[in-house]
């Protein structure tokens, strides 16, 4: 059985400053790794993903997270937030084809100016 | 194209009652997942269906059934519901072809408040 821990539930950061959100997983077997974006009221939307080859993936609007398989983490980082990327962000661990995803307690990112 | 649609996206029921959601998935898809989304729980996977079948399947009592049809729209069916089952229900769907990774896409999701 896999399991996923995202180590802050809250990170408070003021606009054009960095954030970085943690995420440990452990599997006994070979994962995908995932950050989804939740707005209010809203389902999830996919920011990035690691499937295989390189450990850096980024997302078109400036995220971008790296899988450390050593420290069996995927943190997600943004050199400079906006007031719009307030929301909550999840990880997820993967692994199989077929779309079972075991998902994080969630972080909330909370941008003031 | 159009993306995952849920029906409805609010629902009020009282305890006992049983209540279907709905979820279309994009058009090709033939995979559809459901996820409850709760503070406490946070989100938990009930199941998957694939081409009609069940092919994966969370930790849920037998309470929450699904089903897919021919044209891969799902539903979802929660019976004797308790006040626990309040929850945000998120589908998702994929090409859901064996191999490579199949992206899931989400829906909005539907709104059930059990009172």
């Amino acid at each position: 059985a896999q399991s996923v821990t995202q180590l802050d539930s809250q990170v408070p950061v003021f606009e054009e400053a960095p954030v970085e959100l943690r995420c440990n997983y452990s599997s006994s077997v070979s994962v995908y790794l995932f950050w989804y974006v939740q707005y209010p009221n809203q389902g999830l939307q996919l920011l990035l993903k690691y499937l295989s080859g390189s450990t850096l993936v980024e997302s078109i609007n400036g995220f971008e997270a790296e899988f450390n398989k050593s420290q069996t983490s995927f943190h997600l980082r943004k050199p400079s937030v906006h007031i719009s990327d307030t929301a909550e962000y999840f990880c997820a661990v993967g692994t199989d084809s077929w779309g079972k995803l075991q998902f994080g307690a969630g972080t909330q990112v909370v941008v003031t100016p | 194209k159009a993306g995952v649609t849920q029906t409805p996206r609010y629902l009020i029921k009282t305890r006992g009652q049983q209540v279907t959601l709905s979820c279309s998935p994009i058009s090709g898809h033939r995979s559809v997942s459901w996820y409850q989304q709760t503070p406490g729980q946070g989100l938990q996977f009930l199941f998957e269906y694939f081409s009609e079948t069940q092919r994966n399947k969370g930790n849920f009592p037998g309470r929450f059934s699904g089903r897919q049809f021919s044209n891969s729209r799902s539903e979802m069916n929660v019976s004797t519901l308790e006040l626990g089952d309040s929850a945000l229900y998120l589908c998702a769907s994929s090409l859901g072809g064996s191999g490579s990774y199949n992206e899931q896409f989400f829906g909005p999701g539907t709104r059930l408040t059990v009172l």
